[in-house]
């Protein structure tokens, strides 16, 4: 089945910094979504975005399909972007997949 | 939005649990996961206007039901120790194509 590697697994950095977390898969995806997950374990969608370029604030991402990658872009980083970040591809069966994620400290 | 309870259960092994979820308002495939401490969702099985439409590798002791409504149970017969997890419903309109909405899961500690 389709493989979703996500990195960097862990990722700490001082508040106001920038960010850059990248999503591999190993096939043609259907759509894609980026995810917070938050310390109570609720799934925040980010982005949908099976291809192209979105912004919302501070948060950004590119997803370029035909080399099956995407990238979620956060600038200056707040204490309150801190948890785990999730890459999720829905499959041919319109199944989603999930990578290991980026956990992300922010430090104030 | 997406609603499951209950939000947290301790269940003891061997014992039977079922865990709820209300899909959104016009949702109606909706798909369960299983989350273990420290690792991405699982897939365990989805539905779609009451049918099953696809299952990952979770034993039969899994099984679910999809109502009406759209809302939906997940069932696991025989608990271990090793199905201590969160567990999240999501819901989509259609097929799934057009992105999930999740709810805020169930932490099933099993003892």
């Amino acid at each position: 089945g389709i493989q979703v590697e996500q990195s960097p697994p862990d990722l700490i950095l001082q508040e106001g910094a920038n960010s850059t977390l990248r999503c591999n898969f190993s096939d043609s995806v259907n759509n894609l979504q980026w995810f917070h997950q938050n310390p109570w374990g609720q799934l925040i969608n980010l982005f949908y975005i099976p291809s192209g370029t979105k912004q919302n604030g501070r948060l950004s991402a590119t997803t370029v399909a035909t080399e099956r990658y995407s990238l979620l872009y956060i600038s200056s980083s707040q204490t309150t972007d801190s948890g785990v970040y999730f890459c999720a591809v829905l499959n041919r069966d319109d199944k989603i997949i999930f990578g290991k994620g980026t956990r992300l400290h922010i430090l104030p | 939005g997406v609603t499951q309870s209950p939000t947290h259960l301790i269940k003891t092994r061997g014992q039977q649990v079922t865990l709820r979820c209300s899909s959104q308002s016009g949702h109606n495939t909706v798909s369960w996961y299983q989350q273990a401490l420290g690792q991405g969702p699982q897939f365990i099985f989805q539905y779609y206007r009451e049918e099953e439409n696809g299952r990952g590798n979770f034993p039969p002791r899994f099984s679910g039901l999809q109502f009406p409504n759209d809302s939906s149970e997940l069932n696991v017969n025989a608990l271990e120790l090793d199905d201590s997890a969160l567990y999240l419903c999501a819901s989509s309109p259609g097929t799934g194509a057009n992105g999930y909405t999740f709810g805020s899961g169930t932490r099933l500690t099993v003892v």
